[in-house]
């Protein structure tokens, strides 16, 4: 079955990087997109960013554009999120999510990895 | 930037009633508008796409409806396991979710 699952959150001080990874199963991965999707304690699901499915295009949210990076190894099924210079507010629950076709809904996602940045 | 509007922000509804709830578009997103189930410390769980379609293996009480920047979800018959946060989400023009609506039992 389709399986995703994050990686690499802790907890950073304002300024570091810290570096996300989604290890995918259970389907093609290198057909398919793969989004980032975050959530801040207690608010709503914010998109962060895309890669296509042959990480060619990269799309991202204004919010971290300039901050974060994504990349992909197709060869291992892994997607990476580089973050820099983090700020207070990129605490949160960091999620990989699988797009059911292109510019689609996402049809599975990870469990979720909990970034908080503090100082 | 595509602003998506859901209300009310919780609804009370008892176990066996109809719930309902609405999404509003700033702007016409055609069909492209997906609909997530969420309970506390887990992923969210897709359950309508295209404004309409159930997901696969999504329980028949679920529907949706709606196109431009209207839409709804209807949860028919209410079980236990239905209590949760529901977002909407468009991607016609990036991805935008909406703030979700907390289903609670009344």
């Amino acid at each position: 079955q389709v399986q995703l699952v994050e990686s690499g959150g802790g907890v950073v001080q304002p300024g570091r990087s810290l570096r996300l990874s989604c290890a995918a199963s259970g389907f093609t991965f290198s057909s398919y997109a793969i989004h980032w999707v975050r959530q801040a304690p207690g608010k709503g699901l914010e998109w962060v960013a895309v890669i296509s499915s042959d990480g060619g295009k990269k799309y991202y949210a204004d919010s971290v554009k300039g901050r974060f990076t994504l990349s992909r190894d197709n060869s291992k099924n892994t997607m990476y999120l580089q973050m820099s210079g983090l700020r207070d507010d990129d605490t949160a629950v960091y999620y990989c999510a699988k797009e059911r076709a292109p510019v689609a809904e996402f049809d599975h996602w990870g469990r979720g990895t909990l970034v908080t940045v503090s100082s | 930037e595509v602003v998506m509007t859901q209300s009310p922000a919780t609804l009370s509804v008892s176990p066996g009633e109809r719930a309902t709830l609405s999404c509003r578009a700033s702007q016409s997103v055609s069909t492209k508008l997906a609909w997530y189930q969420q309970k506390p410390g887990q992923a969210p769980r897709l359950l309508i796409y295209s404004a309409s379609t159930r997901a696969t293996g999504i329980p028949a009480r679920f529907s949706g409806s709606g196109s431009g920047t209207e839409f709804t979800l209807t949860i028919d018959s209410l079980q236990s396991e239905d209590f949760a946060v529901y977002s909407c989400q468009q991607y016609n023009d990036k991805y935008t979710f909406g703030q979700g609506t907390k289903l609670e039992i009344k």
